[in-house]
């Protein structure tokens, strides 16, 4: 079966680092593009960035960019969110997505089921 | 890098036709043969219903179709059902090798 599964929920204060996790299986890992998508409380969805695990080559949308680090570990077919300092504003729901191609033009086919993020003093 | 715009509401009864729009620049939609919609029901994953602008995956029914003119790109959901009341979000590929979302619309079946 084609999935992603993510980490599970978190409660961080401000100024905490924090990494979460999107493990996937059942289709060619290291050749397809896995993207981060930011979901906070009664907003929108946010397109974050993606990542092709196979050259670890990274695109940020430019708002995200220095706020996150997108990182990957092939070997156990894993993708990470990660910050360094959490912020109230981090507060979210974050999901883990990948078209299943090599291409990062394509659209999200495979979602993971989101990872709760709350940063609160 | 704005968000792509969409309506904030569409309702329609059921059996009904409606029409989401979604509005970009001629940096994403207008340059992008990759526009894709997805359907977001509350506590759930998004779901992919549209991609490349008119394709449907696997699965997604007939009754949802895309199109695009120019900077702009529509959703349209034909034969309203109950379970199409969801949050509909789309997407486009940008010139600097991004996608964006739109603002979401918010679909309500009277």
């Amino acid at each position: 079966e084609v999935q992603l599964v993510q980490s599970g929920a978190e409660v961080k204060k401000p100024g905490e680092s924090l990494k979460i996790s999107c493990k996937g299986s059942g289709f060619r890992f290291p050749h397809c593009w896995i993207g981060w998508v930011r979901q906070m409380p009664g907003k929108g969805l946010e397109w974050m960035g993606i990542i092709y695990p196979g050259d670890s080559d990274t695109r940020y949308r430019p708002s995200f960019q220095g706020q996150v680090t997108i990182s990957v570990d092939k070997s156990i077919n894993t993708t990470f969110l990660q910050w360094n300092s959490l912020k109230a504003s981090d507060t979210a729901m974050y999901y883990c997505a990948t078209p299943g191609t090599g291409d990062s033009w394509d659209a999200f086919h495979i979602w993971g089921q989101g990872t709760k993020v709350t940063v609160s003093p | 890098q704005s968000a792509l715009t969409q309506p904030a509401s569409v309702s329609g009864s059921p059996g009904q036709s409606i029409t989401i729009s979604c509005t970009g620049s001629s940096s994403d939609v207008g340059s992008s043969k990759y526009v894709s919609w997805y359907q977001h029901h509350p506590g759930e994953a998004p779901k992919l219903m549209i991609y490349d602008v008119s394709n449907r995956p696997s699965g997604v029914s007939n009754r949802f179709s895309g199109s695009k003119s120019g900077n702009a790109a529509s959703l349209t959901i034909s034969g309203l059902q109950a379970e199409d009341e969801a949050d509909y979000y789309c997407s486009s590929y940008t010139s600097s090798n991004t996608q964006v979302f739109g603002t979401g619309t918010k679909v309500t079946v009277l």
